[in-house]
C-alpha cells in the first residue's frame, strides 16, 4: 500500500529553521519522486520543490530558491530543509508521490503546518 | 512559467445541478491538464489526468475535456460530497509544475 507519512514543522520565527520528513512506504524513492507542495492559509496550492534520486534532479520554486534545500536517504525517507524563513513561508506542507507519468500528484501525505512568525 | 487562470472564482449551486468549471493556460499544454479536489482539513486529491482521464476512485460523474490553453472540468450531477475547492494542474512545461488558483464549489 502506497503511503507518505509527514513529520516535523511547527512555529519558528522568521530567519530561523525547520526541516520536514517525507517517510515513503509500497514503493521505492529510486523508482518515483517527492514534492513539496505547500497552501498558505485562506490561499491556493503552491508547487515547492522537486527531488529524483536516479535522475539527480532537483527543482525549486522561485519563491524558496537559495533558502530551501531537498535530500533523501536510504531509509526511504525525503527531507525538505528550510531555512531563512520568512512569514509568508507559513502554510500546510504536504509531501506527495510523483505518478509514474510525471509531474502528477498522486498519494498526497496528510500535510503539516509550518508558522513563521514572531 | 504556464500560468493557469481558473472561472469562476466561486460557483453557487445545488445538489443535483451540473457544475462547469475552466481553467485556461497563458500558452499551450497539450493535453497534460490535471484536477484535483480539496476539502477542507483534507489532503487534495488528484480527480482527473492529461485532460480526460478519471483517477482510481474518481466517480464517473466527473469529467473533463479540452486541449492546448481551455480546460473543462464538468461535474454532471453536483452530490452534497462534492461541494469542495477545485484547482487545475499543469505538467507540461517544468520546472515549475503550476496550479490554478481554484473555483470553490458551493452550496
Amino acid at each position: 500500500q502506497v503511503k507518505v507519512v509527514q513529520s516535523g514543522g511547527g512555529v519558528v520565527r522568521p530567519g530561523g529553521s525547520l526541516r520536514l520528513s517525507c517517510a515513503a512506504s509500497g514503493f521505492s524513492l529510486n523508482d518515483f519522486g517527492i514534492h513539496w507542495v505547500r497552501q498558505a492559509p485562506g490561499k491556493g496550492l503552491e508547487w515547492v520543490a522537486f527531488i529524483r534520486y536516479n535522475k539527480d534532479f532537483k527543482f525549486f520554486g522561485d519563491s524558496v530558491k537559495g533558502r530551501f534545500t531537498i535530500s533523501g536517504d536510504n531509509s526511504n525517507t525525503v527531507y525538505l530543509q528550510m531555512d531563512r524563513l520568512r512569514p509568508e513561508d507559513t502554510a500546510v506542507y504536504y509531501c506527495v508521490k510523483d505518478n509514474e507519468l510525471g509531474g502528477l500528484f498522486d498519494f498526497w501525505g496528510q500535510g503539516t503546518p509550518v508558522t513563521v512568525s514572531s | 512559467e504556464v500560468l493557469l487562470t481558473q472561472s469562476p472564482d466561486t460557483l453557487s449551486l445545488s445538489p443535483g445541478q451540473r457544475a462547469t468549471l475552466s481553467c485556461r493556460a497563458s500558452q499551450g499544454v497539450g493535453k497534460y491538464l490535471a484536477w484535483y479536489q480539496v476539502k477542507p482539513g483534507q489532503a487534495p486529491r488528484l480527480l482527473i489526468y492529461d485532460v480526460s482521464n478519471r483517477a482510481t476512485g474518481t466517480p464517473a460523474r466527473f469529467s473533463g475535456s479540452g486541449f492546448g490553453t481551455d480546460f473543462t472540468l464538468t461535474i454532471s450531477s453536483l452530490e452534497p460530497e462534492d461541494f469542495a475547492v477545485y484547482y487545475c494542474q499543469q505538467r507540461d512545461v517544468w520546472p515549475p509544475w503550476t496550479f490554478g488558483q481554484g473555483t470553490r464549489v458551493e452550496i
